[in-house]
């Protein structure tokens, strides 16, 4: 299957600094990116849908101008967390979708293997 | 807007079989997927259906009626390594078909 990877796979920081989180799909091209984030013991919830070329799309109760979004590319995008604080220490996890119609063809999501932030 | 429910846990004995159950209310259903996810890890694909019907991959099988918003992933010869987190996930027909997830099923396997 398609690979999708993250970086950085952990980090710590000090309230009030900025964090970015890379998403990156390997082998394929990914007009639409997703972006998570997933407390302790719960789901998935869906923060902003990421499109290239274009700005991004937020769910609602998700603040735009604290959590950027910029994809830069088909295979790129980028979410940063401004002034973080602790309430945002979290899993964020992106996924992409591959479009090419070959063996995917139902268009599976493919996700990265997550970013722990951790907000001291 | 969307309404996806699960069960929160789950428990089922080693070589058991296990039923985990989803119900949605979708404006525009376009597929439903279930992915297993283990703690602190990212989920991994499981089975995807936008049919109805049963659609089976070795030791998991997932169906899904359209008409009744519902989904079942069925597991068999249980193992231990499939103590896990089962998110169902629907996603949405047109724009982005941005994919939302319950609230996902933590399933136990004993001995």
């Amino acid at each position: 299957g398609a690979v999708v990877s993250q970086h950085p796979s952990r980090v710590i920081c000090k309230s009030g600094t900025s964090v970015k989180i890379e998403c990156r799909s390997l082998d394929f091209q990914a007009t639409t990116m997703f972006w998570y984030r997933q407390f302790p013991k719960q789901s998935l919830m869906l923060m902003a849908t990421s499109n290239e070329g274009s700005k991004a799309t937020y769910e609602q109760g998700v603040e735009k101008d604290k959590f950027l979004i910029n994809h830069a590319s088909l295979t790129l995008s980028t979410l940063t967390v401004t002034s973080a604080h602790p309430e945002d220490s979290s899993f964020y996890i992106c996924s992409a979708r591959d479009h090419s119609g070959g063996p995917s063809s139902y268009n599976e999501q493919f996700f990265g293997p997550g970013t722990r932030l951790t907000v001291l | 807007g969307q309404n996806i429910d699960q069960p929160t846990e789950m428990t089922a004995t080693e070589g058991a079989i296990v039923q985990i159950n989803c119900t949605y209310q979708t404006s525009g259903f376009n597929g439903l997927f279930w992915y297993q996810q283990h703690a602190g890890e990212a989920p991994t694909f499981l089975s995807y259906n936008v049919l109805d019907g049963l659609e089976e991959k070795g030791r998991f099988s997932s169906f899904l009626s359209r008409s009744k918003g519902y989904s079942y992933l069925l597991l068999k010869e249980l193992q231990m390594k499939d103590s896990a987190s089962y998110l169902c996930a629907v996603r949405e027909f047109g724009g982005y078909q941005k994919v939302t997830f319950g609230t996902g099923t933590k399933l136990q396997v004993i001995p």
